[in-house]
Protein backbone atom coordinates (compact mmCIF):
# COMPACT_ATOMS: atom_id res chain seq x y z
CA UNK A 1 0.00 0.00 0.00
CA UNK A 2 1.26 3.28 -0.87
CA UNK A 3 1.47 5.75 1.40
CA UNK A 4 2.02 9.33 2.03
CA UNK A 5 3.06 11.61 4.74
CA UNK A 6 2.59 15.48 5.00
CA UNK A 7 4.69 17.22 7.49
CA UNK A 8 4.20 19.56 9.56
CA UNK A 9 0.79 18.80 10.13
CA UNK A 10 -0.44 22.51 11.31
CA UNK A 11 2.00 25.53 10.82
CA UNK A 12 0.36 29.14 11.84
CA UNK A 13 3.34 31.68 10.64
CA UNK A 14 3.11 35.49 10.36
CA UNK A 15 2.50 37.56 7.28
CA UNK A 16 5.82 38.04 5.06
CA UNK A 17 7.09 34.92 6.55
CA UNK A 18 8.77 31.85 4.44
CA UNK A 19 7.97 28.17 5.12
CA UNK A 20 8.21 25.22 3.64
CA UNK A 21 5.90 21.81 4.07
CA UNK A 22 7.09 18.31 2.99
CA UNK A 23 5.47 15.16 1.35
CA UNK A 24 7.12 11.91 1.92
CA UNK A 25 6.45 8.45 0.90
CA UNK A 26 8.40 5.56 0.89
CA UNK A 27 7.05 4.65 -2.78
CA UNK A 28 7.56 5.65 -6.02
CA UNK A 29 5.07 8.07 -8.13
CA UNK A 30 4.80 8.84 -11.38
CA UNK A 31 3.67 12.50 -11.00
CA UNK A 32 2.80 14.42 -7.48
CA UNK A 33 0.60 17.00 -7.05
CA UNK A 34 -0.38 19.88 -4.78
CA UNK A 35 -3.68 21.22 -3.58
CA UNK A 36 -5.27 23.92 -1.24
CA UNK A 37 -8.37 23.47 -0.04
CA UNK A 38 -10.34 26.12 1.66
CA UNK A 39 -13.87 25.51 4.29
CA UNK A 40 -16.34 24.20 2.74
CA UNK A 41 -14.73 23.78 -1.24
CA UNK A 42 -13.01 20.58 -2.57
CA UNK A 43 -9.59 20.58 -3.52
CA UNK A 44 -8.07 23.10 -5.64
CA UNK A 45 -4.96 21.85 -7.93
CA UNK A 46 -2.16 24.46 -7.70
CA UNK A 47 0.75 22.10 -9.46
CA UNK A 48 1.52 18.89 -11.29
CA UNK A 49 5.40 17.68 -10.85
CA UNK A 50 6.88 14.31 -13.09
CA UNK A 51 10.05 14.33 -13.71
CA UNK A 52 12.29 13.30 -10.69
CA UNK A 53 14.47 16.73 -9.68
CA UNK A 54 11.85 18.78 -11.46
CA UNK A 55 11.11 22.76 -9.87
CA UNK A 56 8.10 24.29 -10.68
CA UNK A 57 7.47 27.85 -9.41
CA UNK A 58 3.95 29.68 -9.34
CA UNK A 59 4.61 33.08 -8.00
CA UNK A 60 5.32 32.74 -4.87
CA UNK A 61 4.83 29.50 -4.29
CA UNK A 62 7.88 27.00 -5.43
CA UNK A 63 7.70 23.25 -5.50
CA UNK A 64 10.01 20.43 -5.82
CA UNK A 65 10.04 16.94 -6.75
CA UNK A 66 12.41 14.70 -5.17
CA UNK A 67 15.06 12.71 -7.46
CA UNK A 68 13.87 9.87 -6.75
CA UNK A 69 10.45 10.47 -7.10
CA UNK A 70 9.18 9.64 -3.88
CA UNK A 71 8.97 12.93 -2.02
CA UNK A 72 8.30 16.92 -2.74
CA UNK A 73 8.33 19.88 -1.45
CA UNK A 74 6.07 23.01 -0.92
CA UNK A 75 7.99 26.51 -0.36
CA UNK A 76 5.96 29.64 -0.04
CA UNK A 77 7.69 32.94 -0.12
CA UNK A 78 6.41 36.09 2.06
CA UNK A 79 3.40 34.47 3.11
CA UNK A 80 0.24 36.17 2.74
CA UNK A 81 -3.15 35.95 4.44
CA UNK A 82 -4.50 34.28 1.52
CA UNK A 83 -2.61 31.33 1.68
CA UNK A 84 -3.91 29.89 4.25
CA UNK A 85 -5.62 26.49 3.86
CA UNK A 86 -5.30 23.54 3.72
CA UNK A 87 -2.22 21.94 1.76
CA UNK A 88 -2.77 18.63 0.11
CA UNK A 89 0.23 16.41 -1.60
CA UNK A 90 -1.49 13.62 -3.66
CA UNK A 91 0.67 10.40 -5.58
CA UNK A 92 -0.41 9.27 -8.67
CA UNK A 93 0.08 5.68 -8.98
CA UNK A 94 2.08 3.89 -11.80
CA UNK A 95 -0.96 3.44 -13.97
CA UNK A 96 -1.92 6.99 -14.22
CA UNK A 97 -5.40 5.79 -12.70
CA UNK A 98 -5.00 6.20 -8.64
CA UNK A 99 -4.22 8.39 -6.68
CA UNK A 100 -2.75 8.84 -2.48
CA UNK A 101 -3.37 11.93 -0.94
CA UNK A 102 -1.29 12.48 2.33
CA UNK A 103 -2.96 13.66 5.72
CA UNK A 104 -2.37 17.61 4.79
CA UNK A 105 -0.80 20.90 6.07
CA UNK A 106 -3.27 23.18 8.23
CA UNK A 107 -1.63 26.21 7.34
CA UNK A 108 -3.12 29.84 8.88
CA UNK A 109 -1.19 32.93 7.62
CA UNK A 110 -1.67 35.57 10.33
CA UNK A 111 -1.79 39.22 9.71
CA UNK B 1 -19.02 26.48 -16.46
CA UNK B 2 -20.07 23.77 -14.23
CA UNK B 3 -17.45 21.20 -13.85
CA UNK B 4 -17.93 18.61 -11.82
CA UNK B 5 -21.45 18.78 -9.49
CA UNK B 6 -22.29 17.09 -6.64
CA UNK B 7 -25.77 16.31 -5.29
CA UNK B 8 -27.00 17.00 -2.94
CA UNK B 9 -24.64 18.90 -0.46
CA UNK B 10 -26.21 18.32 2.54
CA UNK B 11 -27.70 15.48 4.22
CA UNK B 12 -28.94 13.67 7.42
CA UNK B 13 -29.43 10.25 7.78
CA UNK B 14 -30.37 7.63 10.68
CA UNK B 15 -28.41 4.40 10.76
CA UNK B 16 -29.74 1.58 8.86
CA UNK B 17 -31.31 3.82 6.16
CA UNK B 18 -29.69 4.13 2.00
CA UNK B 19 -29.08 6.70 0.22
CA UNK B 20 -27.63 7.65 -2.95
CA UNK B 21 -24.92 10.35 -4.10
CA UNK B 22 -24.62 11.64 -7.50
CA UNK B 23 -21.81 12.93 -9.13
CA UNK B 24 -22.07 14.24 -12.34
CA UNK B 25 -19.26 16.64 -14.73
CA UNK B 26 -19.68 18.37 -18.23
CA UNK B 27 -16.10 18.31 -19.43
CA UNK B 28 -16.49 14.48 -20.85
CA UNK B 29 -13.79 13.05 -18.45
CA UNK B 30 -13.10 9.10 -18.89
CA UNK B 31 -11.76 8.94 -15.00
CA UNK B 32 -14.29 9.56 -12.17
CA UNK B 33 -13.49 9.11 -8.23
CA UNK B 34 -15.42 9.46 -5.08
CA UNK B 35 -13.75 10.22 -1.90
CA UNK B 36 -14.02 10.31 1.85
CA UNK B 37 -12.40 13.13 3.84
CA UNK B 38 -12.41 12.83 7.56
CA UNK B 39 -10.62 14.87 9.96
CA UNK B 40 -6.85 14.18 10.12
CA UNK B 41 -7.01 11.79 7.35
CA UNK B 42 -7.13 13.58 4.59
CA UNK B 43 -8.95 12.43 1.41
CA UNK B 44 -9.36 8.58 1.03
CA UNK B 45 -10.58 6.76 -2.41
CA UNK B 46 -13.95 4.60 -1.68
CA UNK B 47 -14.28 3.70 -5.28
CA UNK B 48 -13.27 4.80 -8.84
CA UNK B 49 -14.16 4.26 -12.45
CA UNK B 50 -11.78 4.76 -15.68
CA UNK B 51 -14.85 4.30 -17.95
CA UNK B 52 -18.45 4.64 -18.71
CA UNK B 53 -19.44 0.78 -16.91
CA UNK B 54 -16.18 -0.09 -15.37
CA UNK B 55 -15.75 0.57 -11.39
CA UNK B 56 -13.35 -0.59 -9.34
CA UNK B 57 -12.11 -0.56 -5.95
CA UNK B 58 -10.48 1.78 -3.69
CA UNK B 59 -8.62 2.12 -0.91
CA UNK B 60 -11.67 2.09 1.68
CA UNK B 61 -14.83 0.44 -0.42
CA UNK B 62 -16.74 -1.23 2.30
CA UNK B 63 -20.07 0.04 2.46
CA UNK B 64 -20.48 1.77 -0.30
CA UNK B 65 -21.32 0.77 -3.95
CA UNK B 66 -21.07 3.00 -7.59
CA UNK B 67 -22.28 2.49 -10.93
CA UNK B 68 -21.24 4.47 -14.21
CA UNK B 69 -24.07 3.91 -16.42
CA UNK B 70 -23.51 7.23 -18.77
CA UNK B 71 -19.96 8.78 -18.67
CA UNK B 72 -20.70 11.97 -16.92
CA UNK B 73 -22.17 10.53 -13.94
CA UNK B 74 -21.08 8.49 -11.42
CA UNK B 75 -23.43 7.34 -8.30
CA UNK B 76 -22.00 6.27 -5.04
CA UNK B 77 -24.51 4.33 -2.88
CA UNK B 78 -24.98 3.57 0.58
CA UNK B 79 -27.58 0.60 1.18
CA UNK B 80 -27.40 1.16 5.00
CA UNK B 81 -25.67 3.78 6.37
CA UNK B 82 -23.50 3.36 9.67
CA UNK B 83 -22.44 6.30 11.62
CA UNK B 84 -18.93 5.11 10.62
CA UNK B 85 -19.64 6.96 7.16
CA UNK B 86 -20.32 10.52 8.63
CA UNK B 87 -17.89 12.47 6.71
CA UNK B 88 -17.51 14.82 3.71
CA UNK B 89 -17.59 13.27 0.30
CA UNK B 90 -15.94 14.29 -2.46
CA UNK B 91 -16.22 13.20 -6.21
CA UNK B 92 -13.79 13.95 -8.92
CA UNK B 93 -12.87 13.68 -12.34
CA UNK B 94 -9.95 13.73 -14.80
CA UNK B 95 -9.83 13.06 -18.83
CA UNK B 96 -7.33 10.67 -18.79
CA UNK B 97 -3.54 8.69 -17.34
CA UNK B 98 -1.30 11.66 -15.91
CA UNK B 99 -3.93 14.18 -15.85
CA UNK B 100 -5.22 16.27 -12.82
CA UNK B 101 -8.31 15.99 -11.19
CA UNK B 102 -10.75 18.42 -10.79
CA UNK B 103 -13.26 18.37 -7.39
CA UNK B 104 -16.68 19.23 -6.82
CA UNK B 105 -17.16 21.07 -3.95
CA UNK B 106 -18.00 18.10 -1.35
CA UNK B 107 -21.16 16.49 0.11
CA UNK B 108 -21.43 16.49 3.95
CA UNK B 109 -22.95 13.16 5.11
CA UNK B 110 -24.13 12.98 8.72
CA UNK B 111 -25.19 9.57 10.13
CA UNK B 112 -27.56 9.68 13.42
Amino acid sequence: TQLLEQSPQFLSIQEGENLTVYCNSSSVFSSLQWYRQEPGEGPVLLVTVVTGGEVKKLKRLTFQFGDARKDSSLHITAAQTGDTGLYLCAGEDNYGQNFVFGPGTRLSVLP
Amino acid sequence: NAGVTQTPKFRVLKTGQSMTLLCAQDMNHEYMYWYRQDPGMGLRLIHYSVGEGTTAKGEVPDGYNVSRLKKQNFLLGLESAAPSQTSVYFCASKPSSNQPQHFGDGTRLSIL
